[in-house]
């Protein structure tokens, strides 16, 4: 089985702040991880993912994420927070059957100017 | 390229009436999937689809219904809707990649409301 644990569903920071978004994750073999964005009303986009290539991936927009099997951990970063980063992240994780992913509960970023 | 196409964006239905959802793609993706969205709990998979013909059950499959029978077309299909479907619905699509990880596409969503 897999699961995901996103701690804090909302986190309000100050433009040109650091963003940090938590994700710790289960699964009983090495996974794929996975970073999702979604900004209101519309659907989710990738923003960078997991597949053991590197621990440390680099996604779109600046953000980025370090993969920490020690900790089970995915946390998403962003040195310096933009306001056009205000939207919902979704972390994810993937195991075996093709289109199974679990999402996490979502965590809302909020960008104060 | 269209991606992932849902429709309808908006239906709002009275309980125990049927309805469904349309979804296509046209990246010739062989896995397609179906989410509900609610407030709090993230994404829920309803059921997938690992190619034409062959379909299976998510997380939250009940009350709801699909096929398969071209690898464009994945709708899903309300029998007898109740208010506890009121969500918002994504369908996505995906294939593995060279990375051997398979990343979704999603499509605008469609926003249902069961009264």
């Amino acid at each position: 089985a897999q699961s995901v644990t996103q701690l804090g569903s909302h986190v309000s920071v100050s433009e040109g702040a650091l963003v940090l978004l938590r994700c710790n994750y289960s699964s009983s073999v090495p996974p794929y991880l996975f970073w999702y964005v979604q900004y209101p009303n519309q659907g989710l986009q990738l923003l960078l993912k997991y597949t053991s290539a590197a621990t440390l991936v680099k996604g779109i927009n600046g953000f980025e994420a370090e993969f920490k099997k020690s900790e089970t951990s995915f946390h998403l970063t962003k040195p310096s927070a933009h306001m056009s980063d205000a939207a919902e992240y979704f972390c994810a994780v993937t195991q075996g059957n093709a289109g199974k992913s679990t999402f996490g509960d979502g965590t809302t970023l909020t960008v104060k100017p | 390229n269209a991606g992932v196409t849902q429709t309808p964006k908006f239906q709002v239905l009275k309980t125990g009436q049927s309805m469904t959802l349309q979804c296509a793609q046209d990246m010739n993706h062989e896995y397609m999937s179906w989410y509900r969205q609610d407030p709090g709990m993230g994404l829920r998979l309803i059921h997938y689809s690992v190619g034409a013909g062959i379909t299976d059950q998510g997380e939250v499959p009940n009350g709801y219904n699909v096929s398969r029978s071209t690898t464009e077309d994945f709708p899903l299909r309300l029998l007898s809707a109740a208010p506890s479907q009121t969500s918002v619905y994504f369908c996505a699509s995906s294939s593995i990649g060279d990375s051997g990880a398979n990343v979704l596409t999603f499509g605008a969503g469609s926003r249902l409301t069961v009264l």
